[in-house]
């Protein structure tokens, strides 16, 4: 199965740091992972995408297990935008496999 | 500057009929994917423009679907004889070009097709 696998949901409280995890143990050694969030009635955005190394960018951290079959996304302070499905995506090729997504709920 | 469009946003048939969907990408965007996410699901893979060539179209469901680039740009997915397992939100996304994050997919709103 190339797809990935993601809780269905998760909290957080605002202002905390969120670890959103993802396993896709048929990852092989020219996958890349992606994140992706998709806000309520909207096409889904970008957040981060990596290889092998760590990744950090203004939105969120990426952190890759070594053997490559796991990975987390990292939110360092949830604010309220950041309620939304969170899909970690394996780009395999030229084409993009979606899980089902993890849907964040961010506690005022 | 201008995002995806696509159009229309919603579009209701009746089984049977063709539907066409329309895709504009962001100008300069070489990659444009098409995908398809039914109520509650996560995003199905239908296919993959490089320019006007479409080197996979492993996603595509069945025979029923079939898309085409003109130009470099536009893109349309038509969809014969429809069915109501159909009725989905149909995802656009365009990549690469000028930005250069050929990895990085900007989405467009959506077509929201309902089969009756």
């Amino acid at each position: 199965d190339a797809k990935t696998t993601q809780p269905n949901s998760m909290e957080s409280n605002e202002e905390e740091p969120v670890h959103l995890p993802c396993n896709h143990s048929t990852i092989s050694g020219t996958d890349y992972i992606h994140w992706y969030r998709q806000l309520p009635s909207q096409g889904p955005e970008y957040v981060i995408h990596g290889l092998t190394s760590n990744v950090n960018n203004r939105m969120a951290s990426l952190a890759i297990a070594e053997d490559r079959k796991s990975s987390t996304l990292i939110l360092h302070r949830a604010t309220l935008r950041d309620a939304a499905v969170y899909y970690c995506i394996r780009h395999t090729g030229n084409q993009f496999y979606f899980g089902t997504g993890t849907s964040l709920t961010v506690i005022p | 500057g201008a995002g995806v469009s696509q159009s229309p946003s919603n579009k209701v048939t009746e089984k049977g009929k063709d539907v066409e969907l329309r895709c504009d990408p962001i100008s300069g965007h070489t990659a444009l994917y098409w995908y398809r996410q039914s109520l509650g699901q996560g995003l199905e893979f239908l296919i993959y423009f490089q320019g006007n060539s479409a080197p996979d179209k492993s996603g595509l469901p069945s025979d029923r679907f079939s898309a085409e680039r003109t130009g470099g740009s536009v893109s349309t997915l038509t969809i014969q004889r429809t069915q109501q397992e159909d009725s989905a939100v149909y995802l656009c996304a365009s990549g690469g070009g000028l930005a250069g994050h050929s990895y990085e997919q900007y989405f467009g709103p959506g077509t929201r097709l309902t089969v009756t």
